[in-house]
């Protein structure tokens, strides 16, 4: 079946450091991938998305690339922030039988140090 | 604010009880997903409603049972409550099944 996999955390970074959280992926077909975002005692939000092949999703400075070769969407900023804090999930959409099947990894917990 | 009501926010009982968590979808959003957050299992997909239809099931227990509405609400009853199943249950919503907008959560906790 369809799955995604993230590397576990908890990832700590100090603040300005580079993040990268890595996200595999397998499906059968061709999935759109997302990020999710989760502070603290809130609910998830979607962080960025791509939809195909070599698509880069960016926003509030995080970005990353859809690369099919390597079935990966690996997350990146340049230049982390306290408030940066947060678990981080990566999912994918795949349609399945008329209807679009999401599918969350099981998150990783970033904490950024002043 | 993701459009997306749960309520209630928090909610403690006993073991044995039974509880009901409501969730309001984004207006227009047809799709109704739960599920369930723990410290140790992560988000656990629970079940999936389509305009008033069940469409996917996930990882939901025979004790836990959930309906849509004709106005698009939702309701995941959990019945006969252990202590394990004390955990934040969030509800998402989408258009046809796509991105999700997540509720803010309900966290149960059970004694």
């Amino acid at each position: 079946g369809d799955s995604v996999t993230q590397m576990e955390g908890p990832v700590t970074l100090s603040e300005e450091a580079f993040l990268t959280i890595n996200c595999t992926y397998t499906a059968t077909g061709y999935p759109s991938l997302f990020w999710y975002v989760q502070y603290p005692g809130e609910g998830l939000q979607l962080l960025l998305k791509a939809t195909k092949a070599d698509d880069k999703g960016s926003n509030k400075g995080f970005e990353a690339t859809y690369r099919k070769e390597t079935t990966s969407f690996h997350l990146e900023k340049g230049s982390v922030q306290v408030s940066d804090s947060a678990v981080y999930f990566c999912a994918l959409i795949l349609n399945s039988g008329g209807y679009q099947k999401v599918t969350f990894g099981t998150g990783t917990k970033l904490q950024v140090i002043p | 604010d993701s459009g997306v009501t749960q309520t209630p926010k928090h909610l403690i009982t006993a073991t044995g009880q039974r509880v009901t968590l409501r969730c309001s979808p984004r207006s227009g959003d047809l799709s109704v997903y739960w599920y369930q957050q723990s410290l140790d299992q992560g988000l656990q997909f629970l079940i999936q409603y389509y305009n008033g239809e069940e469409r996917a099931k996930g990882n939901i227990l025979e004790r836990f049972s959930a309906q849509q509405f004709p106005d698009l609400h939702s309701e995941l009853n959990l019945s006969s409550l252990e202590l394990g199943d004390s955990a934040l249950y969030f509800c998402a919503s989408s258009v046809t099944g796509g991105i999700q907008y997540f509720g803010a959560g309900t966290r149960l906790s059970v004694l």
